[in-house]
């Protein structure tokens, strides 16, 4: 059975940095391309950051671009979003996904709240 | 590209059919898919490549179209399909997503 589980989300200042990391199991993490979306309270799903499965290549939202790092660690099936210089239009629930066009497995989430 | 949804809201009532309109502001071929948000459940995906039914996807569910203008319909409404619909294309990056439709029961 295919499982995402995001952790590392938490209340963070603006300004400050937080690495979120998703554990994959169930399937051969290393052949798939992986993502970061998110969702602010009350909206839509936002695409932030897609990497493929070597890592050779990676996109990021314009909203995020500078700021955050997607990265990845194929020995321990751990998908990883560094967020630096956060601010409050970052709050959301950040998922992973897997997919390298559409997203077919998802993760529960895990919320992250930028506030002073 | 920017998708823009229709209807954002959308009430029916079980057996009903309906649709959700999906539409990219340039042509991006059937690099379309569709997924389904529920409180509690990791969001699913319905369909890609425009019509597509993923695998566990019910027989009720379809989509059509190409280029710029997409369709999801749901025949037959049962109680678990009472959820936001969301579409993405993933024809280039940045990947984009419409604004969402939540269908609600009458």
């Amino acid at each position: 059975e295919v499982q995402l589980v995001e952790s590392g989300g938490g209340l963070v200042q603006p300004g400050r940095s937080l690495k979120l990391s998703c554990l994959a199991s169930g399937f051969t993490f290393s052949n798939y391309g992986m993502n970061w979306i998110r969702q602010a309270p009350g909206k839509g799903l936002e695409w932030v950051a897609s990497i493929s499965s070597s890592s050779s290549y990676i996109y990021y939202a314009d909203t995020v671009k500078g700021r955050f790092t997607i990265s990845r660690d194929n020995a321990k099936n751990t998908l990883y979003l560094q967020m630096t210089s956060l601010r409050s239009e970052d709050t959301a629930l950040y998922y992973c996904a897997r997919g390298t066009r559409y997203f077919d497995f998802w993760g529960p989430g895990t919320m992250v709240t930028v506030s002073s | 590209v920017q998708m823009t949804q229709s209807p954002s809201y959308l009430a029916a009532s079980p057996g009903e059919s309906v649709s959700i309109s999906c539409k990219a502001s340039k042509s991006i071929s059937n690099n379309l898919a569709w997924y389904q948000e529920k409180p509690g459940k990791a969001n699913k995906l319905l369909i890609h490549s425009g019509s597509t039914l993923q695998s566990g996807t019910p027989s009720r569910f379809s989509g059509s179209g190409s280029g710029t203008d997409f369709t999801l319909t749901i025949r037959s409404l049962e109680s678990e399909d009472f959820a936001v619909y969301y579409c993405q294309q993933y024809n280039e990056y940045p990947r984009t997503f419409g604004g969402g439709t939540k269908l609600e029961l009458k």
